[in-house]
């Protein structure tokens, strides 16, 4: 099973692009990544996925690189309601590492 | 999205007793669910995963005869934790994903969490 490495922590200033790396260096080629955020004592909240091509939805864009070993979560315009722990999953086992916990400050 | 829910959303139980959370997907058809298990300030732990109408599958480590799994129908799965102690107060997340009329579905989505302390 392919396994994610994220930042344990970053910073951002509100108003600010968020961009939040994930490195999954052993994905297979049919293996989506997934971005989940999980805010304080709530359950886990999807934000998006992709397999090869970038996606953007109404909540952030996901650039995955060509090799697909790496990819980053984008929050083009972070408030102080996105500081949470960010989760970058590989879809076939959906096994939780660490994740980045991200402030948002004002 | 699509919506899970759980319940109950916390609980306390004396020491030795069983204690049943139920998750549900309120707008879809589940075919598989999955059960995590978190304890404060860190990562979601994947406790097991099931598919409706068959045993589910436990991850290394996790007693299956503690925590009984059931996924009867294809909108209901139940956790038991059983003859449940000190330890086992933590954070029981579910998640489910299938097919819905709509669209088929990718995404798993995951309950709002059940905190569980025993006493």
């Amino acid at each position: 099973d392919a396994k994610t490495t994220q930042p344990t922590s970053m910073d951002c200033a509100e108003g600010r692009a968020a961009n939040l790396p994930c490195n999954h260096s052993t994905i297979s080629g049919n293996e989506y990544v997934y971005w989940y955020r999980q805010i304080h004592s709530q359950g886990p909240q999807y934000i998006i996925h992709g397999l090869k091509n970038n996606e953007t939805n109404e909540m952030a864009s996901l650039i995955i690189t060509e090799d697909r070993k790496s990819s980053t979560l984008i929050l083009p315009h972070a408030t102080l309601r996105d500081t949470a722990v960010y989760y970058c999953i590989v879809r076939s086992h959906m096994r939780f590492g660490a994740g980045t916990r991200l402030t948002v400050k004002p | 999205g699509a919506v899970v829910s759980q319940h109950p959303s916390w609980v306390i139980c004396k020491s030795g007793t069983s204690v049943k959370i139920e998750c549900r997907s309120l707008d879809f058809q589940a075919t598989t669910m999955f059960w995590y298990r978190q304890f404060p300030k860190q990562s979601l732990m994947l406790m097991a995963t099931s598919n409706e109408g068959s045993k589910a599958t436990y991850e290394q480590g996790v007693e299956k005869d503690k925590f009984l799994i059931n996924h009867a129908s294809l909108t209901l799965s139940t956790l038991t934790v059983t003859s449940a102690h000190p330890e086992d107060s933590s954070f029981y997340i579910c998640s489910a994903k299938g097919t819905s009329s709509l669209r088929e579905m990718n995404e798993q989505f995951f309950g709002p969490g059940t905190r569980l302390t025993v006493l």
